[in-house]
């Protein structure tokens, strides 16, 4: 039973350009989270989602900042015109349920590095 | 609002010997539960254990225990005859239980184990 699988493991992007980052949830997980990790810190929260629908994106940049989990293929959280700010490693997990009590999984991430 | 405390940024230890990671977190909610996460120089994020606020029984996994007291609001963790491979940043996690869907994590603490 493959794990939560994330691509790329790294990615390189010029300021002004967008940057798609992909997540796969292990087989049977239906509820997705992204968090990102900025240099130094712990993670942080950024959004919430269930196939076709957010639930929560209280952490989510207001701006440039999307993310989908669609009901077929991966979800994505897709960074438009890409600052260095958004240089940090991002997580994603997933669970079978919204009870955290059934597991919780993460990825092994993706590393943004903007130029 | 929920806060995970890990006031000790860096530890280093000899091979052999023993180490307590300290986790102090705060919560208005009656059941939660409380994670330590590994995160080794490859980056990625290794689930440790995962503890729900009912249960205060000590754990312990080989050269890993755990301790939580809920008094004192702390989850620690100690690694008994420490190893070079255990050099990594030990991550503290809270979440709420049931509809819960987030996870919020402390800093982190870098532990380097000298041969």
């Amino acid at each position: 039973n493959a794990g939560v699988m994330q691509n790329p493991r790294h990615l390189v992007r010029r300021r002004g350009q967008e940057a798609r980052l992909r997540c796969s949830p292990m087989k049977g997980h239906s509820h997705v989270y992204w968090y990102r990790q900025l240099p130094e810190e712990g993670l942080k929260f950024m959004v919430y989602l269930q196939k076709e629908n957010i639930i929560d994106e209280s952490g989510m940049p207001k701006e440039r900042f999307s993310a989908e989990f669609p009901k077929e293929g991966p979800s994505i959280l897709r960074i438009q015109q890409v600052v260095r700010g958004d240089s940090a490693a991002y997580f994603c997990a997933s669970s079978p349920s919204a009870d955290l009590g059934y597991g919780y999984t993460f990825g092994s991430g993706t590393r943004l590095t903007v130029v | 609002a929920q806060k995970v405390t890990q006031a000790q940024t860096e530890i280093s230890v000899v091979e052999k010997e023993d180490v307590t990671l300290d986790c102090v977190y705060e919560t208005r909610d009656t059941t939660y539960y409380l994670f330590w996460y590994k995160q080794p120089p490859s980056g990625e994020l290794v689930f440790l254990i995962r503890r729900n606020s009912f249960d205060e029984q000590n754990e312990i996994s080989g050269r890993y225990s755990w301790n939580f007291q809920k008094s004192t609001s702390s989850f620690n963790f100690t690694i008994t005859a420490s190893q070079v491979v255990d050099s990594a940043v030990y991550f503290c996690a809270l979440s709420k239980s049931g509809s819960a869907r987030q996870l919020t994590f402390g800093s982190g603490t870098q532990l380097t184990v000298l041969p």
